[in-house]
């Protein structure tokens, strides 16, 4: 079975500081991993996803994320948070052969001026 | 031209009643998916259809019937619904060659069983 951990349900950073989300999976084989972000009232839209081409993956504004298969981790960063990166990130997991995504329980992030 | 839609955005039923969410995509996508969000923001999938053809039933009362007329579409009827049924209900679609494929989400439909 498959699953995915994220710490911490809450982040809270201030504006220009660094953006860091953490996920961490289980998983039988290697597995396809994504991180999608919610804006309030909206549906889910991907940010970056790991393809098993390059651990070091460059997402949509300014995210990145590094898969580390050692420490089954794939956490997502980003330089220096911008307001507009209030919103609620879900790290998700899939098997190469399986069908079912499945999503970490997320981490709402909260940017102070 | 929004490429996952549902209707209605917003729901509000008492309990007992039944109920149908409709989504359409027009990504050309060949499997569409059903899933549901808690008060929590915990993301579960319900069910998921592969040009019409039901592949994943999670463990999901039979209260919820999921119905795929054409690739495009795939509604949501919600039988006898219960208090535990209010929560925000997501569709999704993907091509699905490939487990790497995103999934596109759809702006979800709120459902509050009062």
């Amino acid at each position: 079975a498959q699953s995915v951990t994220q710490l911490g349900s809450h982040v809270s950073v201030s504006e220009g500081a660094l953006v860091l989300l953490r996920c961490n999976y289980s998983s039988s084989v290697p597995p396809y991993l994504f991180w999608y972000v919610q804006y309030p009232n909206q549906g889910l839209q991907l940010l970056l996803k790991y393809t098993s081409a390059a651990t070091l993956v460059k997402g949509i504004n300014g995210f990145e994320a590094e898969f580390k298969k050692s420490e089954t981790s794939f956490h997502l960063t980003k330089p220096s948070a911008h307001m507009s990166d209030a919103a609620e990130y879900f790290c998700a997991v899939r098997k190469a052969a399986g069908n079912k995504l499945t999503f970490g329980g997320g981490t709402r992030v909260l940017v102070k001026p | 031209d929004t490429a996952v839609s549902q209707t209605p955005k917003y729901l509000v039923t008492q309990m007992g009643n039944d109920k149908s969410i409709k989504c359409e995509q027009n990504l050309g996508h060949d499997t569409m998916y059903w899933y549901k969000q808690d008060s929590k923001k915990f993301l579960k999938i319900m069910f998921s259809y592969n040009n019409k053809e039901l592949i994943i039933n999670e463990t999901v009362p039979n209260r919820f019937s999921p119905k795929s007329p054409d690739k495009a579409h795939l509604n949501l009827h919600i039988n006898s619904l219960e208090l535990g049924d209010s929560a925000v209900y997501f569709c999704a679609s993907s091509q699905e060659r490939d487990p790497r494929d995103t999934q596109y989400f759809g702006p979800g439909t709120r459902l509050t069983v009062l």
